[in-house]
């Protein structure tokens, strides 16, 4: 069975200030990873993911995330936030023969202060 | 080019009664997921419709059942509604069910059980 550890429950932060939203996972399969976004009141909205390949995957608004296969890490991180940026992220996992069935972590609120 | 639709946006129900949610797919995507996200929780997987079958379910009681249509379109049914089924009701679709296909999600609707 696949789990999702987010570490932090909120994460405040100041504008053009870096952050980063912390992600651990386990699973005994090969996993896919993923970051969504949550604005108020809104669905979810993929930020980037991890299939295969490079582990620094680039994403959508300046996000970027690094898959650390040692430390079942796939952190998340943005050099300078925007006022724009406050939301709920939520990192997932998807495992072999899952069929597209993610598993959440519970999220983590960032909120980005003038 | 229409992302996931759902209908309707909210919902007021009485515990014991019975609801119907609704989602439409985005264009081209053929898979359909459903997700419930309670107030400061992760989304948690219901289930999942392809080909107009249920192919995977979570840990979700029998209350819960769905269909799909041969449009790709998908109704999620919740029976004998308890107060605790009050959250966000998510529906996501993607091109086939495979492992990494990313989830484009609706903006969900809000159910609550008074």
């Amino acid at each position: 069975a696949q789990s999702v550890t987010q570490l932090d429950s909120q994460v405040p932060v100041f504008e053009e200030a870096p952050v980063e939203l912390r992600c651990n996972y386990s699973s005994s399969v090969s996993v896919y990873l993923f970051w969504y976004v949550q604005y108020p009141n809104q669905g979810l909205q993929l930020l980037l993911k991890y299939l295969s390949g490079s582990t620094l995957v680039k994403g959508i608004n300046g996000f970027e995330a690094e898959f650390n296969k040692s430390q079942t890490s796939f952190h998340l991180r943005k050099p300078s936030v925007h006022i724009s940026d406050t939301a709920e992220y939520f990192c997932a996992v998807s495992g072999s023969n899952q069929g597209g069935k993610l598993i959440f972590g519970q999220g983590t609120e960032l909120s980005v202060k003038p | 080019d229409a992302g996931v639709t759902q209908s309707p946006t909210h919902l007021i129900k009485t515990r014991g009664q019975q609801v119907t949610l609704r989602c439409s797919p985005k264009s081209g995507h053929d898979t359909v997921s459903w997700y419930q996200q309670a107030l400061g929780q992760g989304p948690q997987f219901i289930f999942q419709y392809y080909e107009e079958e249920e192919r995977q379910r979570g840990n979700f009681p029998d209350r819960f059942s769905g269909h799909q249509f041969p449009n790709y379109s998908s109704e999620l049914n919740v029976n004998a509604l308890l107060l605790g089924d009050s959250a966000l009701y998510l529906c996501a679709s993607s091109l086939g069910p495979q492992d990494n296909s990313p989830l484009h999600f609706g903006n969900g609707t809000r159910l609550t059980v008074t």
